[in-house]
């Protein structure tokens, strides 16, 4: 099993609509996570963090975490193509002070007008 | 001017040869990686450092050696480069004495083929 599972894709919305994507995590100690956002060719992004459970909002952009599950997800409201990227979730691995991620593979989102 | 710059971008080059990635960082940042991308595996830590006198292995190591030549440098090597370390490879930078963020600053990437 991998440490941190994401469905590659691809994801396809219309424009306006709200893309939830998904991100499951193995290790229990975990207690940081984040969301990258990676366009074609280009280096990742940090775009959310998230540390407690709960939602958290920013502009259109919703960060959810259930450590009980295991599961983190992030929320797109009012999808636009230039929303179309890949997206990175990632867990801060342990010991947590060397500041390193452990990412999963990713799910690429498209966006259509 | 990028905050972290890779040189180089591109690279074509044979099985057995020698190959040297390198990092330099304007931000100050303590700690550097080095990930490599590949497609349908996301990003994997090669190696890290948390300083020049100190380098740690990360989960894919072999095969790879790094050199952390000052505060703001951190090369990557392939000794003998084989066709399975074609890959993206990218290095980041963090600085956790500013609070546990998590965020990592990438550079460009450096795009590796083997043949």
């Amino acid at each position: 099993q991998k440490e941190v599972e994401q469905n590659s894709g691809p994801l396809s919305v219309p424009e306006g609509a709200i893309a939830s994507l998904n991100c499951t995590y193995s290790d229990r100690v975990s207690q940081s996570f984040f969301w990258y956002r990676q366009y074609s060719g280009k280096s990742p992004e940090l775009i959310m963090s998230i540390y407690s459970n709960g939602d958290k909002e920013d502009g259109r952009f919703t960060a959810q975490l259930n450590k009980a599950s295991q599961y983190v997800s992030l929320l797109i409201r009012d999808s636009q193509p230039s929303d179309s990227a890949t997206y990175l979730c990632a867990v801060k691995g342990v010991p947590s002070n060397t500041g390193k991620l452990i990412f999963g593979q990713g799910t690429t989102l498209q966006v259509k007008p | 001017d990028a905050d972290v710059t890779q040189t180089p971008r591109n690279r074509i080059t044979k099985t057995g040869k020698r190959i040297m990635l390198e990092c330099s960082q304007t931000k100050g940042h303590d700690r550097m990686y080095w990930y490599r991308q590949d497609p349908g595996l996301g990003l994997r830590l090669i190696y890290y450092s948390f300083d020049v006198k100190d380098i740690n292995k990360g989960e894919i190591s072999d095969g790879y050696s790094v050199s952390r030549q000052a505060q703001a440098k951190f090369s990557l090597s392939l000794e003998s480069a084989i066709p399975n370390q074609t890959a993206l490879y990218f290095c980041a930078t963090s600085d956790l004495n500013r609070g546990n963020t998590g965020e990592l600053f990438f550079g460009e990437g450096s795009r590796l083929t083997v043949l």
